[in-house]
């Protein structure tokens, strides 16, 4: 039972325009959503987190946004800049569970010069 | 500071095989966790390690193991190796009370 998900397996955004990836989950325990960006052939690097008691979170160009009436997150790039093109993956934990993360399959996003 | 660091960066083996996979956490993380990633798909969560304790256990066969020293490094293994454990592996910390773990840049053992 996938717990997250990204529906999205990739995304095409010009330079320059806001890049919107999304995720939804299941169950409405998790205590914080990250996000996290990989480059073949490293380790995902975070970028942003947000707790459950927020609904939204900014750190210079990503903003994440949690909803959590639809289980639905979403990660705003502005501007999208070449260097972000990479895989963009969603974690979940629960402080209960030793903040173990549980991921989404990841959106591959590629920005166009 | 040095983030996390892994060895080695690539491995290949063959099946039967062993295995052992290094990690050396952020300095003043405690916490220490293995994630096995497979192409396509999100990390999956094998173990979590805090202050030499086995904190956590993912869906993983007993071939697989674990431990965290006396300095927080950490060592993964893994017995018998078949085909299907070609993966990428990482490794991250974590300071004792913060959601955020942050990644080595993993090792890629392959299995032929």
């Amino acid at each position: 039972d996938q717990q997250v998900k990204q529906n999205s397996p990739s995304l095409s955004v010009q330079e320059g325009r806001i890049s919107i990836l999304n995720c939804d989950y299941t169950n409405s325990m998790f205590d914080y959503f990250l996000w996290y960006k990989k480059y073949p052939a490293e380790g995902p690097t975070f970028l942003i987190s947000i707790s459950s008691i927020k609904d939204k979170n900014e750190d210079g160009r990503f903003t994440v946004f949690l909803n959590k009436s639809a289980k639905h997150l979403s990660l705003h790039i502005v501007p999208s800049q070449p260097g972000d093109s990479a895989v963009y993956f969603c974690a979940a934990v629960k402080e209960d569970s030793n903040y173990q993360l549980i991921w989404g399959a990841g959106t591959k996003l590629i920005i166009k010069p | 500071d040095a983030g996390v660091t892994q060895s080695p960066t690539h491995l290949i083996k063959t099946r039967g095989q062993h295995v052992t996979l290094r990690c050396s956490p952020i300095s003043g993380h405690k916490s220490v966790s293995w994630y096995q990633q497979v192409l396509g798909q999100g990390p999956q969560f094998i173990f979590q390690y805090y202050e030499k304790e086995e904190r956590g256990r993912g869906n993983f066969p007993d071939r697989f193991s674990a431990r965290q020293f006396p300095n927080y490094s950490s060592e993964l293994n893994v017995n018998a190796l078949l085909l299907g454990d070609s993966a990428l592996y990482l490794c991250a910390s974590r300071r004792r009370g913060q959601e955020t773990q942050y990644f080595g840049p993993g090792t890629r053992l392959l299995v032929l």
